[in-house]
C-alpha cells in the first residue's frame, strides 16, 4: 500500500452535468477526509469519515454535493449539476488513530466549462 | 473560528540564500500546528507538527519553529529542489476523534541557481 490514491487525476466536465471522484484510503486507515483547493488558496475541509459513518459535513458542502464510504473502505464524492464555481482540486486524505497530521492523495482537477 | 495568515505570499531566494516562512494563528487554544509542503499538481506532503510554544523541529534544510502567536519554517542555504509552496494549518477537533486542519493561503517559494 504505497499511500491514497485518487481517480481520476483530471476532469473536464460540462457545467450542468454530474460528476464522480473515487478515493481509496491507506488501507489501515479508519479516518477519511475531503478537502477543495481553488488556486492561490489553502485547502478547506469539506467532510469526514470515521469508518462508513460521515461525521462532519462544512457549509461548503452544498446540497448538491455527497460523499460516500460505503463498507468504510474506499469513498466518493458525487457533485450535481456541476457550475464554474465547483471548479477546483479535490483532494482525499487519510488518518488513523492518534492524530499526526494527514496523508493526502494528489487529488483531482476538475474543470468546469 | 481559526485563523491562519502566511507571508510572505511569495518569495524567490538564490541557492544558499537562508530565510524565514511566517504563520501567524488565531485560535481559542491550540491543538497542533502543522507545516505541509505542496508542488505544482500534487496533493499537500507533511512536513511538521508542533503542539506547544518554544518547539523546534528540524528535517534536513528546515527548521519549523513555535511560539503562542506564530510559527516559523526557517529554510537554511535552500537548493532549486526546495522550491514549493509552503502551506500551514491548525488543527480543531471533530466529532468522533477526527480533526479538522484550516490552512493558511501559503508562500510560494523559487530558488534559483
Amino acid at each position: 500500500d504505497t499511500g491514497v490514491s485518487q481517480d481520476p487525476r483530471h476532469k473536464i466536465t460540462k457545467r450542468g452535468q454530474n460528476v464522480t471522484f473515487r478515493c481509496d484510503p491507506i488501507s489501515e486507515h479508519n479516518r477519511l477526509y475531503w478537502y477543495r483547493q481553488t488556486l492561490g488558496q489553502g485547502p478547506e475541509f469539506l467532510t469526514y469519515f470515521q469508518n462508513e459513518a460521515q461525521l462532519e459535513k462544512s457549509r461548503l458542502l452544498s446540497d448538491r454535493f455527497s460523499a460516500e464510504r460505503p463498507k468504510g473502505s474506499f469513498s466518493t464524492l458525487e457533485i450535481q449539476r456541476t457550475e464554474q464555481g465547483d471548479s477546483a482540486m479535490y483532494l482525499c486524505a487519510s488518518s488513523l488513530g492518534t492524530f499526526n497530521g494527514y496523508t493526502f492523495g494528489s487529488g483531482t482537477r476538475l474543470t468546469v466549462v | 473560528e481559526d485563523q491562519v495568515t502566511q507571508s510572505p505570499e511569495a518569495l524567490r531566494l538564490q541557492e544558499g540564500e537562508s530565510s524565514s516562512l511566517n504563520c501567524s494563528y488565531t485560535v481559542s487554544g491550540l491543538r497542533g500546528l502543522f507545516w505541509y509542503r505542496q508542488d505544482p499538481g500534487k496533493g499537500p506532503e507533511f512536513l511538521f507538527t508542533l503542539y506547544s510554544a518554544g518547539e523546534e523541529k528540524e528535517k534536513e534544510r528546515l527548521k519549523a519553529t513555535l511560539t503562542k502567536k506564530e510559527s516559523f519554517l526557517h529554510i537554511t542555504a535552500p537548493k532549486p529542489e526546495d522550491s514549493a509552496t509552503y502551506l500551514c494549518a491548525v488543527q480543531e477537533a471533530l466529532t468522533g476523534g477526527g480533526n479538522k486542519l484550516t490552512f493558511g493561503t501559503g508562500t510560494q517559494l523559487k530558488v534559483e541557481l
